[in-house]
């Protein structure tokens, strides 16, 4: 149980177009999603919070003109990259909170954006 | 904000040598999580802790709760080469709510 999964896992996109990210939880229902990103060898840096039907919550020095996130089912939340550009690149990595173990985060695999 | 401290940042080990790493904070935590994140992919969860002492076993991985509830070690034993990968803590203070997580340890396992 306690599956996460996101898609597309690899994404090359041309600098100025947006693109968007969907994290799925399979096998339960989370009512608190994460959207995660991570520069090579460096640790998750958390960009926001999301709770089904509501805002997202926005971490100090993330754009959310420019990371727009929708959580609009309690199994689905996605995050679209508006406008990227070559800095956005970058491993981005959902996890969610749900179901008897509400206290653990279940992190999906992970989405590879290269701008070019 | 509430920080963690982890440490060792990276550990080059031999292959069968145990392995310890640490997590402490001078915020107290309710639940201290220990995930292991191997590379191109997401963090898989290593073990859960809910209660101050508690230390639980996941094959040859065992982690402890704090005492003082401000910190938590992982330990593995006779590592293999398999064992490779960034192991992060994370805790978090209330029911709801976001984790913190601590910086990662990188771990090399030597065959």
């Amino acid at each position: 149980g306690a599956v996460v999964s996101q898609h597309p896992s690899r994404v090359i996109c041309k600098s100025g177009t947006s693109v968007k990210i969907e994290c799925r939880s399979l096998d339960f229902q989370a009512t608190t999603m994460f959207w995660y990103r991570q520069f090579p060898k460096k640790s998750l840096m958390l960009m926001a919070t999301s709770n089904e039907g509501s805002k997202a919550t926005y971490e100090q020095g993330v754009e959310k003109d420019k990371f727009l996130i929708n959580h609009a089912s309690l199994t689905l939340s996605t995050l679209t990259v508006t406008s990227a550009h070559p800095e956005d690149s970058s491993f981005y990595i959902c996890s969610a909170e749900g179901g008897v173990s509400y206290n653990e985060q279940f992190f999906g695999p992970g989405t590879r954006l290269t701008v070019l | 904000g509430q920080q963690l401290n982890q440490s060792p940042q990276s550990m080059f080990i031999q292959e069968g040598e145990d392995v310890s790493m640490n997590c402490t904070s001078s915020s107290i935590f309710n639940t201290w999580l220990w995930y292991k994140q191997e590379p191109g992919e997401g963090p898989v969860l290593l073990i859960a802790l809910y209660k101050a002492g508690e230390l639980t076993s996941n094959g040859r991985l065992t982690a402890q709760f704090g005492i003082t509830r401000k910190d938590s070690f992982l330990n593995i034993s006779a590592s293999i080469p398999s064992d490779v990968g960034i192991y992060f803590c994370a805790a978090k203070g209330t029911n709801a709510g976001k984790s913190t997580f601590g910086d990662g340890t990188t771990l090399t396992v030597k065959p």
